[in-house]
C-alpha cells in the first residue's frame, strides 16, 4: 500500500504539448510538495501546499501550475513543454509544514521532452 | 551556489567494512540535517537525522556525526551490506518555520560482496 504514489512513472512527449502528473498520499499529511531533480542531480523544491493552500512557489516558470483538489492530492500541470523541462519530478509529503519533519517521497516521474 | 555539498559522487566499499559518506554545508543558519537513501527508479527515503544541538545520532548500523564548527557532517554505515548500495543524499533545514530543505547532489555507494 504505497504511501505517496505518483503517475505516470514515465512520460515522453513532444515540445509544446501540455501534460499533467498526478500525486496522492494516504498518510494523512497536511503538506505536499513537488521537487525537480535536474540533469545535475540536484533535488530542488518547486511548490509546497499546506492544507490545500499554496505556501511555496519557487522560481518556476508559470507554465507549471500545481493543483490541490484536497489535502491528499497535489497534481502538477505543465503547459507548452520545453526541452529543458526534461527531468525527474518527485512528489512528497510531510506531517506538518515548516517543522523539519522528514519528507516521504513518491517514486518519481521521468519526463522526457523531445 | 551549492549550500550543501557532497564532493564524492561515488564510493565503493567491501561488504562488512565501514562506509563513510561526507557532506559539507555553507549556510550557518542550517540547524537540522537529514540523510536520505535512494534506490534506482524509486523516490528518496528518509534514513536518519540530526539536530544541531547534538554531535552524534545513532540508529542501528547508521550513525550521523555533526561538526558544527567545520560545517561538516558524515554518515557512517557499519557493517556495510550489499543492500546498502544506493545514492545517499544529505539535506539541511534552517529550522522551525522554514520550508527550505536543501539537498546535496548525492553520493552513490556501492557495497561489493
Amino acid at each position: 500500500d504505497t504511501a505517496v504514489s505518483q503517475t505516470p512513472k514515465y512520460l515522453v512527449t513532444q515540445m509544446g504539448n501540455d501534460k499533467s502528473i498526478k500525486c496522492e498520499q494516504n498518510l494523512g499529511h497536511d503538506t505536499m510538495y513537488w521537487y525537480k531533480q535536474d540533469s545535475k542531480k540536484f533535488l530542488k523544491i518547486m511548490f509546497s501546499y499546506n492544507n490545500k493552500e499554496l505556501i511555496i512557489n519557487e522560481t518556476v516558470p508559470n507554465r507549471f501550475s500545481p493543483k490541490s483538489p484536497d489535502k491528499a492530492h497535489l497534481n502538477l500541470h505543465i503547459n507548452s513543454l520545453e526541452l529543458g523541462d526534461s527531468a525527474v519530478y518527485f512528489c512528497a509529503s510531510s506531517q506538518e509544514w515548516g517543522s523539519g519533519e522528514k519528507l516521504f517521497f513518491g517514486s518519481g516521474t521521468q519526463l522526457s521532452v523531445l | 551556489d551549492q549550500q550543501v555539498k557532497q564532493n564524492s559522487p561515488s564510493l565503493s566499499v567491501q561488504e562488512g567494512r565501514i562506509s563513510i559518506l561526507n557532506c559539507d554545508y555553507t549556510n550557518s543558519m542550517f540547524d537540522y540535517f537529514l540523510w536520505y537513501k535512494k534506490y534506482p527508479a524509486e523516490g528518496p527515503t528518509f534514513l536518519i537525522s540530526i539536530s544541531s544541538i547534538k554531535d552524534k545520532n545513532e540508529d542501528g548500523r547508521f550513525t550521523v556525526f555533526l561538526n558544527k564548527s567545520a560545517k561538516h557532517l558524515s554518515l557512517h554505515i557499519v557493517p556495510s551490506q550489499p543492500g546498502d548500495s544506493a545514492v545517499y543524499f544529505c539535506a539541511a533545514f534552517p529550522g522551525a518555520g522554514s520550508y527550505q530543505l536543501t539537498f546535496g547532489k548525492g553520493t552513490k555507494l556501492s557495497v561489493i560482496p
